[in-house]
């Protein structure tokens, strides 16, 4: 198993409200990103944060932000929730700020929007 | 952007056979395709990566193949076994870009 961990486990929001989904990275590692993985689909990006800035962002709204703290721990949040929002939502860390670097993914967050 | 299609969708073979597994990538410019197993339940593990300067790499019984002309690349299991059963995940990617494009996976079923 990797060193990333993700909480909550599990959480059931309804429409509209927000939700913050939290992460930390594997020690040594200062890049985290962010995906979306919809029932039966493979992964979609979301962002990557790197040494506490934003470096890429997928094909998301605005309304999903997140931050990076110096200890390379990271926070994904999600306003005005919708239902296609329900997913499980994973974080991956690694070191540097590309993909090249294998990505290491937490155990996720699954997120029902009701 | 990328696109990445991955088949088959699922496969079914008996333990001991050998499974293939292949994905298509649209950007000539990727040149990191990472292979990501995914039991139910839990996170995707990185199983083996290749880079665009090799064509084969192979760890025990899994190897995955490229071809750079084609924009295709492959993923061998050899010597199946139940453990194996799980979701298998294709991605790309390109230096200078942080996005990893995934395929959809294919859902890998060995019987004893």
């Amino acid at each position: 198993e990797t060193g990333v961990t993700q909480s909550p486990t599990h959480l059931i929001k309804t429409r509209g409200q927000q939700v913050t989904l939290r992460c930390s990275s594997q020690s040594g590692h200062n890049t985290v990103s962010w995906y979306q993985q919809a029932l039966g689909q493979g992964p979609q990006f979301i962002f990557q944060y790197y040494r506490e800035e934003e470096n890429g962002r997928g094909n998301f709204p605005p309304r999903f932000s997140g931050l990076q703290f110096p200890n390379y721990s990271s926070e994904l949040n999600v306003n005005a929730l919708e239902l296609d929002d329900s997913a499980l939502y994973l974080c991956a860390s690694s070191s540097g700020g590309g993909p090249q670097e294998t990505q290491y993914f937490g155990p996720g967050t699954r997120l029902l929007v009701l | 952007g990328e696109n990445v299609e991955q088949h088959p969708s699922t496969l079914s073979v008996q333990e001991g056979d050998s499974a293939v597994i292949k994905c298509t990538y649209s950007d000539s410019a990727s040149n990191y395709f990472p292979w990501y197993k995914q039991e139910l339940g839990k996170r995707p593990q990185l199983i083996i990566d290749i880079r665009s300067n090799v064509g084969e790499k192979k760890d025990q019984r899994i190897a995955v193949t490229l071809n750079k002309t084609a924009k295709h690349f492959s993923l061998h299991i050899t010597e199946t076994q139940p453990e194996d059963s799980a979701v298998y995940f294709c991605a790309a990617s390109r230096s200078g870009y942080s996005t990893l494009t995934f395929g959809k996976g294919t859902m890998l079923l060995v019987s004893p």
